[in-house]
């Protein structure tokens, strides 16, 4: 059974930093790109960013609105990707979800499978 | 970035009935776009991938169509646990990008 189990969410500080785990079980994870999608409470779905498969290029793409603040990787040994969010803002806080893109497996970008989400909550 | 740009925002509607929910992009997207159902306090599900194609486990009562600028999605009649929030997202080109929602209430 394919599982995704998003941890190390909380309140943070703006300005502060914070580093989200996606940890996967249930498939290959090495063969599947990842990607990270958030929600304000309240509002609607934003794609967050995205990492390729190491046959790939192991390489990212992000939103205009964490572009250079926050980072994903991955480690492949571990089944983790992982979301490093630096210089965070009020405007950050949101439920956090990883999900699994089977694109190198199957051809077609979509988000087949969900983790459950984490909240974090950017605040003084 | 491509905008994504669902109507309606909110709908109304009875069990058994047919509903349409149209997403139009920005630009042409070939048919590079999903649908997903969302309910609250839970995480979206996949419903309609690549426009058109049914993701295993989702009941044929969900079709999309649409290439390009125009797509939909359809359910034929609407069953009890199909009240929920429905997102199209494009993922032709990055920054992938959602559309604002579609709730879907009782009427």
């Amino acid at each position: 059974e394919v599982q995704l189990v998003e941890s190390g969410g909380g309140l943070v500080q703006p300005g502060r930093s914070l580093r989200l785990s996606c940890t996967a079980s249930g498939f290959t994870f090495g063969d599947y790109a990842m990607s990270w999608v958030r929600q304000a409470p309240g509002k609607g779905l934003e794609w967050v960013g995205f990492i390729r498969s190491k046959a790939y290029g192991g390489t990212t793409e992000y939103a205009a609105s964490v572009k250079g603040r926050f980072t994903i990787s991955r480690d492949d040994s571990k089944s983790i990707a992982y979301l490093q969010m630096n210089s965070l803002k009020t405007e950050d806080t949101a439920v956090y979800y990883c999900t699994r893109d089977p694109r190198n497996v199957v051809g077609v970008d979509m988000f087949d499978y969900w983790g459950q989400g984490t909240l974090v909550t950017v605040s003084s | 970035a491509i905008q994504m740009t669902q109507s309606p925002s909110s709908l109304s509607a009875s069990v058994g009935d047919r509903v349409t929910i149209t997403c139009r992009a920005s630009q042409g997207i070939r048919n590079d776009l999903g649908w997903y159902q969302q309910k609250p306090g839970k995480a979206p599900k996949l419903l309609i991938y690549a426009a058109s194609s049914l993701q295993s486990g989702v009941p044929s009562r969900f079709s999309g169509s649409g290439s390009g600028t125009d797509f939909t999605l359809t359910i034929s009649s609407l069953q009890p646990e199909d009240f929920a929030t429905y997102y199209c997202l494009q993922d032709y080109n990055y920054p992938f990008t959602f559309g604002q929602g579609t709730r879907l209430e009782i009427k």
